[in-house]
């Protein structure tokens, strides 16, 4: 099936540091979105991204966190700075229609 | 608010034996659309059943839910687990808004375990 890839799977940033979480989403897909899954938790909704604008943006989408998808490329997740609560799985997804949402694998952010 | 509950984080079964996973939901929302989402280890979330259709069965690979508003519910169940059902499965409630924007809420997620 479609394929989101995140990469790298895990990255490891000091606190206080810029860190940018990349997603390659579906060719064709026009609606992203980030989730956050601390662990032992539940995956929690953050973003999400249409037509080059945030559309909506839960209570866990701090000022500190920014998205964008520069010329219709990687999908990113920019935190700045980043705090040690910020450590968590931060799984990119992508919608041709919102109908499904095709995941990625998730990359792990430990902030240290 | 709106939420996903899924009661089991653990559930452990014998291969050839049926098994169910719960979940359970709460929101204010009528137009909504489940889905059950399954995560083989080291890899991504995909969609194993979904629907929004009150009191229909839906199927796919041996399992099956059926979607009962006036329960809250929408369960998981397997007449004869096997060992490669193995995963974490995540229970998930899409709201549908009006200014076109959809989130999905989730709930805890259920490892499912198959012994021999």
């Amino acid at each position: 099936g479609p394929k989101v890839l995140q990469i790298p799977s895990h990255q490891i940033i000091d606190m206080g540091q810029m860190v940018t979480l990349n997603c390659d989403p579906v060719s064709n897909h026009l609606y992203f979105y980030w989730y956050k899954q601390i662990l032992g938790q539940q995956m929690e909704f953050l973003v999400n991204f249409y037509n080059g604008k945030v559309m909506e943006k839960s209570k866990l989408f701090k000022d500190q966190f920014s998205v964008e998808r520069p010329d219709g490329s990687y999908f990113t997740l920019k935190i700045q700075p980043t705090a040690l609560e910020d450590s968590a799985v931060y799984f990119c997804a992508s919608s041709p229609d919102r109908a499904e949402v095709f995941f990625g694998k998730g990359t792990r952010l430990t902030v240290v | 608010g709106d939420s996903v509950t899924q009661t089991e984080g653990l559930v452990t079964v014998t291969e050839g034996l049926p098994v169910k996973l719960n979940c359970t939901y709460q929101t204010t929302y009528l137009t909504i659309a489940f889905f059950w989402y399954v995560q083989y280890l080291n890899e991504a979330p995909q969609v194993l059943l979904k629907s929004s259709t009150d009191n229909k069965r839906t199927e796919h690979q041996g399992f099956h839910a059926t979607l009962h508003k006036s329960s809250s519910s929408f369960h998981l169940q397997k007449s004869s687990a096997q060992l490669s059902d193995s995963a974490l499965y995540y229970c998930a409630l899409r709201l549908s808004n009006v200014g076109d924007n959809s989130k999905l809420i989730w709930g805890l997620g259920t490892s499912l375990v198959v012994n021999p």
